[in-house]
C-alpha cells in the first residue's frame, strides 16, 4: 500500500469555482502533514501546513482528518494562477522521511 | 527571504561517468535532503542527512550514490557510475531545527544521461 495516496485528476475547473482534494495516508503514526504546489518543470514549493485544528490561508484550507487518516485541500474563488499541481506531503514523526502523494493536477480554465 | 540553491541547473553528462551535484542550504537549516523526480512521475525521496551522517534513505539509493556535506556549507550528491534512468531532476531541500518543520526545495539540477 502507498504511503500517500493521491488523486490525479486532472481537475479542470472553471475561473470563480471552488475546487477541493483529498489526500490518504497509510501510517496512523503520521505526525507532520503539509500541502505543496508544484509548477511544471519546477521545484515544490510550500503551499500551507496542515494543523490539527484546520488552517486556512486566504483563499485556501486545509484540513486534517486522523481517524480516517486523510488531509484535504479546498480552493476557493479559484484563479488561472492556481493552475498547478498540488503535492501532499505526510511525516512520520519517528522519521526523518517524508512522503510525497503523485500529486493532482488543476488547470483552471478562464 | 532565504534559500536553498543548487548548481548546476543542467548537467548533461555519458552513461557511466561520475557526476556530483551541489546544493547550498537555507544557513540555519540542520536537516538536509535529496529528492529525485522522473519526468512526469512523482517527487522520491533519496536520502536524508543529519548532524553529519545519512538518517534515512530510500532503496533507490544505492551504492552509486553517496553524499557530503564537506565544508559546512555545500550538501553534494554524487553518483558514481550513472545509468540512463539516472536522468531527471534533482531536488535538494532542507529545514530547521525542532518540530517537524516543513522543508524548502533548490530549484533543481537536471540530469541528463546520454
Amino acid at each position: 500500500r502507498k504511503e500517500v495516496e493521491q488523486d490525479p485528476g486532472p481537475f479542470n475547473v472553471p475561473e470563480g469555482a471552488t475546487v477541493a482534494f483529498n489526500c490518504t495516508y497509510s501510517n496512523s503514526a503520521s505526525q507532520s502533514f503539509f500541502w505543496y504546489r508544484q509548477d511544471c518543470r519546477k521545484e515544490p514549493k510550500l503551499l500551507m501546513s496542515v494543523y490539527s485544528s484546520g488552517n486556512e490561508d486566504g483563499r485556501f484550507t486545509a484540513q486534517l482528518n486522523r481517524a480516517s487518516q486523510y488531509i484535504s485541500l479546498l480552493i476557493r474563488d479559484s484563479k488561472l494562477s492556481d493552475s498547478a499541481t498540488y503535492l501532499c506531503v505526510v511525516n512520520l514523526n519517528t522519521g526523518n522521511q517524508f512522503y510525497f502523494g503523485t500529486g493532482t493536477s488543476l488547470t483552471v480554465i478562464p | 527571504e532565504p534559500e536553498v540553491t543548487q548548481t548546476p541547473s543542467h548537467q548533461v553528462t555519458q552513461m557511466g561517468q561520475e557526476v556530483i551535484l551541489r546544493c547550498v542550504p537555507i544557513s540555519n537549516h540542520l536537516y538536509f535532503y535529496w529528492y529525485r523526480q522522473i519526468l512526469g512521475q512523482k517527487v522520491e525521496f533519496l536520502v536524508s542527512f543529519y548532524n553529519n551522517e545519512i538518517s534515512e534513505k530510500s532503496e533507490i539509493f544505492d551504492d552509486q550514490f553517496s553524499v557530503e556535506r564537506p565544508d559546512g556549507s555545500n550538501f553534494t550528491l554524487k553518483i558514481r557510475s550513472t545509468k540512463l534512468e539516472d536522468s531527471a531532476m534533482y531536488f535538494c531541500a532542507s529545514r530547521g531545527d525542532g518540530s517537524v518543520g516543513p522543508q524548502h526545495f533548490g530549484d533543481g539540477t537536471r540530469l541528463s544521461i546520454l
